[in-house]
């Protein structure tokens, strides 16, 4: 237990639905990010919010679209996916993008996606 | 951030220290080395991070060479649980407005630890 919670683990769905994972840490962190795994393939970073602000947003393509309301919540609304976009997305927390020293990073179990 | 370099893999033998090496020739002064590890189907685990001496903690050592090009992560005793894909990062310890100290993962190292 990390601390750090997502839903759904296991996710299927359509090219033409639209879902959406959720993320929620129990950590009193301020900052949250999003990664994607692929299969074979490094973690990629995909967006980072800071006290609520999106401050990194790595070329992500519009059909991701995060949102986070408050600093324990933080969500990836989908839709239109291609079935490329098949991957592990895992969340994370860390203390705040400031100050002297970096936060580690608490990473959840991840949302395994697949599209067919 | 500067890049890392690891072996693709590793075997260890249970009970025994696993040594994994990390080449980060372009480290920078203001940048830490960070260690995560990854098990099957879950999330990236901390183990450990440093800057310039040496650190030890529950799970593992971490021994920075004096120019800081290269670190190793020693876990002391290997255990079955310990098979896992071991990731060594740098990160700024500054962030700025342009980089928030984000990690960036390469391919890591596979761990397979054997009875």
């Amino acid at each position: 237990e990390t601390g750090v919670t997502q839903t759904p683990r296991h996710l299927v769905m359509g090219m033409t639905n639209k879902k959406s994972l959720k993320c929620e840490q129990h950590l009193g962190h301020n900052a949250m990010y999003w990664y994607k795994q692929s299969a074979k393939k490094p973690l990629e970073l995909m967006f980072v919010y800071n006290f609520k602000e999106q401050t990194e947003n790595n070329s992500v393509p519009s059909r991701f679209s995060p949102e986070c309301p408050n600093s324990s919540h933080l969500f990836l609304h989908l839709h239109t996916l291609q079935p490329e976009d098949s991957a592990l997305y895992l969340c994370a927390s860390s203390p705040p993008l400031s100050g002297e020293t970096p936060g580690e990073l608490f990473f959840g179990e991840g949302s395994r996606l697949t599209v067919l | 951030d500067a890049k890392t370099t690891q072996p693709p893999s590793m075997d260890c033998a249970e009970g025994r220290a696993a040594n994994l090496p990390c080449n980060h020739s372009t480290i920078s002064g203001n940048e830490y080395v960070y260690w995560y590890r990854q098990i099957h189907s879950q999330g990236p685990q901390y183990i450990i991070h440093g800057l310039k001496n040496n650190e030890t903690n529950e799970m593992a050592s971490l021994i920075i060479t004096e120019d800081r090009k290269s670190s190793t992560l020693i876990l002391p005793h290997a255990t079955l649980r310990d098979t896992a894909v071991y990731y060594c990062i740098v990160r700024v310890a500054r962030p700025t407005t342009d980089s928030w100290g984000k990690l960036q993962f390469g391919a890591g190292t596979q761990v397979v630890v054997t009875p």
